[in-house]
């Protein structure tokens, strides 16, 4: 059974980087044909898809986010990353990370992080 | 990029059949995916390629795409369903994007 648990600081100060890593355990972050994603969602508000990853370091962003967002793969580690530049209030979510699955032309999210609120605030 | 709507609210009374519309620009030539979230939860995949369920997802949820509307349909509705539910398709017509619906309370009676 998968597993992905997010870390990282739980306060960003604004204009500042806000970093996470997701950690993958139960199976390889490379074996399959699997990516890899970042999803947030604003306090009473809906999901928001961030990006993905795939192992081999291809990637696609949320162009309302692009110019921000970085998001890299350790596979040594098992884990991947996000970072979002230049944070204001707006970015303010809890933060989920999420196995993303794909066939027949269409990606859907299968395992997903139990999430981690990131407040930004000075 | 592709628009996703969702009604803001489904009330059902328990027993009842719940469903829980997704509109987009002919969807029906995507593949649409459903996730159930309860309060203070990640999301949970209930129905992945218009109808299919992923295993330990009752029998009860079901789903269909046709047109401009794809629906997540409960039936026998338990107290247990009250939750959000969202609706995702991925577009692929200019970048390689995950979309969102913005979801819908379900409130069970």
């Amino acid at each position: 059974q998968v597993q992905l648990q997010e870390s990282g600081p739980g306060l960003v100060k604004p204009s500042q980087t806000l970093s996470l890593t997701c950690t993958v355990s139960g199976g390889s972050i490379s074996s399959g044909s699997y990516y890899w994603s970042w999803i947030r969602q604003p306090a009473g508000k809906g999901l928001e898809w961030i990006g993905r990853i795939y192992t081999s370091g291809s990637t696609n962003y949320n162009p309302s986010l692009k110019s921000r967002v970085t998001i890299s793969v350790d596979t040594s580690k098992n884990q991947f990353s996000l970072k979002l530049s230049s944070v204001t209030a707006a970015d303010t979510a809890v933060y989920y990370c999420a196995r993303v699955t794909h066939d027949y032309g269409t990606y859907y999210f299968d395992y997903w992080g139990q999430g981690t609120l990131v407040t930004v605030s000075s | 990029s592709y628009v996703l709507t969702q009604p803001p609210s489904v009330s059902v009374a328990p027993g009842k059949t719940a469903r829980i519309t997704c509109g987009g620009n002919n969807i029906g030539s995507k593949s649409v995916h459903w996730y159930q979230q309860k309060p203070g939860q990640a999301p949970v995949l209930v129905i992945y390629y218009d109808s299919d369920r992923p295993s330990g997802i009752p029998e009860r949820f079901s789903g269909s795409n046709s047109g401009n509307t794809a629906t997540l349909t409960i039936s026998r509705v338990e107290a247990g369903d009250e939750a959000d539910y969202y609706c995702q398709v991925w577009d692929s017509s200019s970048d390689h994007q995950g979309v969102f619906g913005g979801g819908t309370k379900l409130t069970v009676l």
